[in-house]
């Protein structure tokens, strides 16, 4: 399968705990985008990579949020002191660099905190 | 605030019918995507628009891009229940390439 992947799939954890999501691109692909979307909403931007540089972060992305692609190919996401109001759908997304706009996305990460 | 408006946001109709599903912004866009999600999973890619006036066909799925490049309509003709989903619009702009989404349009076909 060469699509997005995303680790885990869904994750339960309980108010104050720590979670970290695992995205793997598309293996060419030099740009990757974390989305989250809240039931009944389109996805909102959180951050987005090229290789290994985080260029930009939403105001979403609070003090708790955290992003690393260390090697410039899978990137992480980590959650500190989770609250209720996490509980979303995490979304990966890459593409290259120079390439339209479109974007390919992972199947996701479902949170639910507890 | 949404910076793209989609309209209706829910729609149920029975297989056979057609029905227009409408993206609106008072932004340019380079390019705009149409994406289809279904429950639990992530969205996928049905088609990007880019020039305005643009039109593409996908099969029963036809989608515009405004001439302003503000605004894309998709419309499906004689919907399936395998049409059944959440349509999402999102539009991206040359800087960072990061996508802004509408809050999408919920479409029940009947059978």
């Amino acid at each position: 399968d060469t699509g997005v992947s995303q680790d885990p799939r869904h994750k339960i954890t309980k108010r104050g705990q720590n979670v970290t999501f695992r995205c793997d691109p598309i293996s060419e692909h030099n740009r990757l985008y974390w989305y989250r979307q809240t039931l009944g909403q389109g996805p909102e931007f959180l951050t987005y990579f090229q290789n290994e540089a985080q260029l930009e972060k939403s105001r979403l992305l609070s003090d708790r949020f955290s992003a690393e692609r260390p090697k410039g190919s899978f990137s992480t996401l980590e959650i500190q002191r989770t609250e209720q109001g996490d509980s979303a759908m995490y979304l990966c997304a890459s593409n290259l660099l120079g390439a339209r706009t479109e974007a390919f996305f992972g199947q996701g990460t479902r949170l639910t905190v507890v | 605030t949404q910076l793209l408006e989609q309209s209706p946001q829910f729609l149920s109709i029975q297989e056979g019918e057609n029905l227009t599903v409408y993206c609106n912004s008072s932004s340019v866009f380079s390019s705009l995507q149409w994406y289809r999600q279904e429950p639990g999973e992530g969205p996928v890619l049905l088609v990007t628009v880019v020039t305005g006036g643009e039109v593409k066909k996908l099969k029963r799925l036809t989608f515009q891009f405004g001439d302003a490049r503000k605004d894309s309509s998709l419309h499906i003709t004689a919907a399936q229940p395998g049409d059944t989903g959440l349509y999402l619009c999102a539009g991206g702009r040359n800087a960072g390439n990061m996508l802004t989404f509408g809050g999408g349009t919920r479409l029940m076909v009947k059978p």
